[in-house]
């Protein structure tokens, strides 16, 4: 079974602009969470997306924004770029069939650069 | 509001040695408990998912326990060697949301040949 995909691997922008990151989860999983990574605040949740509604989220400014669709594939928005959005920002696909099959598996992220 | 802390922040030791890694988080009222691993710029791998009504599982050289009502989760590796070297990171599913995991700072582990 293929593991949990992530599209682009490295993406570099400038301020003020905007970036789409594109997460596919494994197969049969229908859950989807994105997480930002950095050296200074660690891992934090952005949020979750299941049958294409957002279902949690983070702590995080409006800027940030996702996305889910049918084939449980997921995007993650985030516009108006600043240097402090530069991060690793990791997906992570479950099952959500029941309480107890809810591993989280993660792919191997987008390392975004903001200059 | 969860807090979750893992001590030390880095640990070497030699090949051969067993490795005992610390997980502590402020609320009991957690779903479940998982262990990753992560390589210097890579994603996570899972290692050792423990649902909140066990006491431990194993997998391999990895034995994981969980004591819920102490706030604690003990990560064991037996017999290290140099390609555990790498940094492990906790993580608590809250009682009160299902795709939120909340996560620990992780430990730097080097195992030196």
């Amino acid at each position: 079974k293929a593991g949990v995909t992530q599209t682009p691997r490295y993406l570099i922008k400038t301020r003020g602009q905007q970036v789409t990151l594109s997460c596919s989860p494994i197969s049969g999983h229908r859950s989807v969470s994105w997480y930002q990574q950095t050296p200074g605040q660690g891992l934090q949740f952005l949020f979750e997306y299941f049958s294409e509604t957002q279902r949690n989220k983070g702590n995080f400014p409006g800027r940030f924004s996702g996305r889910q669709f049918s084939n449980s594939r997921s995007e993650m928005n985030v516009s108006t770029l600043e240097l402090g959005d530069s991060a690793l920002y990791l997906c992570a696909s479950s099952p959500r069939d029941s309480i107890r099959d809810n591993e989280q598996f993660f792919g191997p992220g987008t390392r975004l650069t903001v200059l | 509001k969860q807090e979750v802390t893992q001590i030390p922040a880095a640990l070497s030791v030699p090949e051969g040695e067993n490795l005992v890694l610390n997980c502590s988080f402020t609320d009991s009222a957690i779903y479940n408990l998982q262990w990753f691993r992560q390589d210097p710029g890579k994603g996570l791998t899972s290692l050792l998912l423990i649902q909140s009504s066990q006491r431990e599982q194993t997998s391999g050289r990895l034995n994981a326990s969980l004591d819920k009502s102490s706030g604690r989760s003990t990560l064991y590796i037996a017999a290290s060697q140099p390609g555990d070297s790498a940094t492990y990171l906790c993580a608590v599913r809250p009682g009160d949301s299902w795709g939120k995991l909340q996560f620990g700072a992780g430990t730097q582990v080097v195992v030196t040949p």
